[in-house]
């Protein structure tokens, strides 16, 4: 199975700031990478789809990049809206699978 | 508006079986994959199985944690895609959602499958 690794498992920052998650795969999956949103008690909500593509409706303020082994999702300015939980999936192999997940709170 | 409804969660023993569903509007679900993936209390997302659309003979993908215990079924003519339990552990205890497989096509004319629009989930407990 492919692992997901996400760095870091969580973060304090203000609105305003530029956040930046990683994601590393255990083996190259090309650009078969998407990211995910979830406030909490919520579903989650599709954000970014071949690591760079962003999902219909989402901010512009979002965005993806990489390839290969190595992702980064960016906000550029964060909201407060988007203090949440992100995760990234892999759809390269089956099984499909998840990174543990990045949580984002109000510094 | 594009929408996925989960139902039919609920508390279960272990060793016995339950059956959710979810159920689809606002678009041509024949054509998509479907998806199930499950929360436990308090971490992350867990991916479940997914189930192709009938140009894909309907065939499914399950992941190992469930494999010969979980049935995922689809209805068309119902908009509706269905995960049947048996066996059920503790560990099984989760909120499930369903995912559609939203398509797109890469450089080379290749289409893949990601999960594009999530429903609010259903929870299961396992407990005795």
């Amino acid at each position: 199975d492919i692992q997901m690794t996400q760095s870091p498992s969580s973060l304090s920052a203000s609105v305003g700031d530029r956040v930046t998650i990683t994601c590393r795969a255990s083996q190259g999956i090309t650009n078969y990478l998407a990211w995910i949103q979830q406030k909490p008690g919520k579903a989650p909500k599709s954000l970014i789809y071949a690591a760079s593509s962003l999902q219909s409706g989402v901010p512009s303020n979002f965005s993806g990049s990489g390839s290969g082994t190595d992702f980064t999702l960016t906000i550029s300015s964060l909201q407060p809206e988007d203090f949440a939980t992100y995760y990234c999936q892999q759809y390269s192999t089956y099984p499909l699978t998840f990174g543990g997940g990045t949580k984002v709170e109000i510094k | 508006e594009v929408q996925l409804v989960e139902s039919g969660g609920g508390l279960v023993q272990p060793g016995g079986s339950l059956r959710v569903s979810c159920t689809a509007s606002g678009f041509t679900f024949s054509e998509y994959y479907m998806d199930w993936v499950r929360q436990a209390p308090g971490k992350g997302l867990e991916w479940v199985g997914r189930i192709r659309n009938k140009a894909n003979s309907y065939t499914t993908e399950y992941a190992a944690s469930v494999k010969g215990r979980f049935t995922i079924s689809r209805d068309d003519s119902k908009n509706s895609v269905h995960l049947q339990m048996n066996s059920l552990k503790i560990e099984d205890t989760a909120v499930y959602y369903c995912a559609r497989g939203g398509r797109y096509y890469d450089t080379s004319g290749y289409s893949y499958f990601y999960m594009d629009v999530w429903g609010n989930g259903t929870t299961v407990t396992v407990s005795s």
